[in-house]
């Protein structure tokens, strides 16, 4: 079974500073991983996808993320957060054996001033 | 249509009474996600369609949920004799190639 762990419900950061929001993930087989972000109101939108290559993967909004295989991990990162990246954060896995994509239960980023 | 559009957008609804959700994919794409959000909860993964076939039911919370694709293209999930506990925010979401597009969603009271 596939499963997607975010073992931080909240994370606060200033400003300025760096993020990361961690995910772990299991599968059987090899992951294709990817982070959702949703903002205040608003639905679900894309922000990056690992499915082969290169370890780091840039994607939206400055944003990026690391495939760790020893580590089955796959954590966002941004070298400088803004007020406005404050939303909720969801990473999801789904592996090359099915459509089925598994969220985790999301960690709320709140960037303050 | 350009985005993954759902309707209605509010339902309130009263416990026991039946209620249906559609969502209207992009054109083309040919995988179709059913998701439920619960108030400050993550994503619960319902159901999945590829074409007009579920390979995955196992996320219907009961025998109350049902949800069909016809055409390969609009789904409806149809939620019988509704319960307190269904109050959600129900996601729909569309995909070609892996990378899912979401819907607004439509969010359901039972009172």
């Amino acid at each position: 079974a596939q499963s997607v762990a975010q073992p931080e419900d909240q994370v606060n950061v200033a400003e300025g500073n760096p993020l990361t929001v961690k995910c772990t993930y299991s599968v059987s087989g090899n992951p294709y991983l990817f982070w959702y972000v949703q903002y205040p109101n608003r639905g679900l939108q894309f922000l990056l996808k690992y499915i082969t290559g290169d370890n780091l993967v840039k994607g939206s909004y400055g944003f990026e993320a690391e495939f760790n295989k020893s580590q089955t991990s796959f954590h966002l990162k941004k070298p400088s957060a803004l007020v406005s990246d404050s939303a909720l954060y969801f990473c999801a896995v789904r592996t090359t054996n099915t459509d089925k994509l598994i969220f985790g239960t999301g960690t709320r980023l709140q960037v303050f001033p | 249509g350009a985005g993954v559009s759902q309707s209605p957008s509010n339902k309130v609804t009263e416990k026991g009474k039946d209620v249906e959700l559609r969502c209207d994919p992009i054109s083309g794409h040919t995988a179709l996600y059913w998701y439920r959000q619960s108030l400050g909860q993550g994503l619960e993964f319902l159901i999945y369609f590829q074409g007009n076939s579920a390979p995955d039911k196992s996320g219907l919370p009961s025998d109350r949920f049902s949800a069909e694709r016809t055409g390969g293209s609009v789904s409806t999930l149809t939620i019988q004799r509704t319960q307190q506990e269904d109050s959600a925010v129900y996601l729909c979401a569309s995909s070609l190639d892996g990378e899912l597009f979401f819907g607004e969603g439509s969010r359901l009271t039972v009172l």
